[in-house]
């Protein structure tokens, strides 16, 4: 059964780089049917997508956050990450890694996900 | 960008049916997924494809999708569907997923 499992730092400085790994296990990060997303939460609200990526390093990214945001894989870990830099207090939230299915029909979902890691961004 | 819609809050009894919608324009023409997130919890897929349950999601789940507005079923309510449930979809315009604001259900 695949399982994700977030891990990084759980306080970040405002104005830094807030750091994420996710580790997939029971499956094959390099599988051709998926992408591997991150999505956030922030306390009390709902869910935004962040990006996602393929194994082989093609990325879409959610276009408000793009200019801030990047996804990389390590294959040879079954690992993805994600960089936030500049993070503002308001990028608090609890983050996501996710198995996404995604066709080119536009068919897409999220399935399954990690447990979630809160980042808190204070000084 | 394109964006959908979610009513906040909706209430049922249990055993009856509940109904949580999903709007945008012409939304029936995207497919749609749905998640239950119930508190301190990872969201969960219930239906994907617009009515395809995965494995292991109970039967009185179904979803619908036409015109501007997609549907999820919940028949027989039971107390611990109480959570909140989110749609998705995918904007090819922008290569980009978009969420739902999110409805809690509450069971009473």
């Amino acid at each position: 059964q695949l399982q994700l499992q977030e891990s990084g730092p759980g306080l970040v400085k405002p104005s830094e780089t807030l750091s994420l790994t996710c580790t997939v296990s029971g499956g094959s990060i390099s599988s051709s049917d998926y992408y591997w997303s991150w999505i956030r939460q922030p306390p009390g609200k709902g869910l935004e997508w962040i990006g996602s990526i393929y194994y082989s390093g093609s990325t879409y990214y959610n276009p408000s956050l793009k200019s801030r945001v990047a996804i990389s894989v390590d294959t040879s870990k079954n690992q993805f990450s994600l960089k936030m830099t500049s993070v503002p207090a308001a990028d608090t939230a609890v983050f996501y890694c996710a198995r996404h299915h995604k066709s080119t029909s536009g068919n897409n979902w999220f399935d399954p996900w990690g447990q979630g890691t809160l980042v808190t961004v204070s000084s | 960008s394109y964006e959908v819609t979610q009513t906040p809050s909706e209430s049922v009894s249990p055993g009856q049916t509940a109904s949580i919608t999903c709007s945008g324009d012409r939304l029936g023409d995207k497919y749609v997924g749905w998640y239950q997130q119930k508190p301190g919890r990872s969201p969960v897929l219930v239906i994907y494809q617009d009515s395809k349950r995965p494995s292991g999601i109970p039967e009185r789940f179904s979803g619908s999708n036409s015109g501007n507005t997609a549907t999820l079923t919940i028949s027989g309510t039971q107390a611990m569907d109480e959570a909140d449930y989110y749609c998705q979809a995918w904007d090819s315009s922008t290569a980009c997923v978009v969420f739902g604001g999110g409805t809690k259900l509450t069971v009473l």
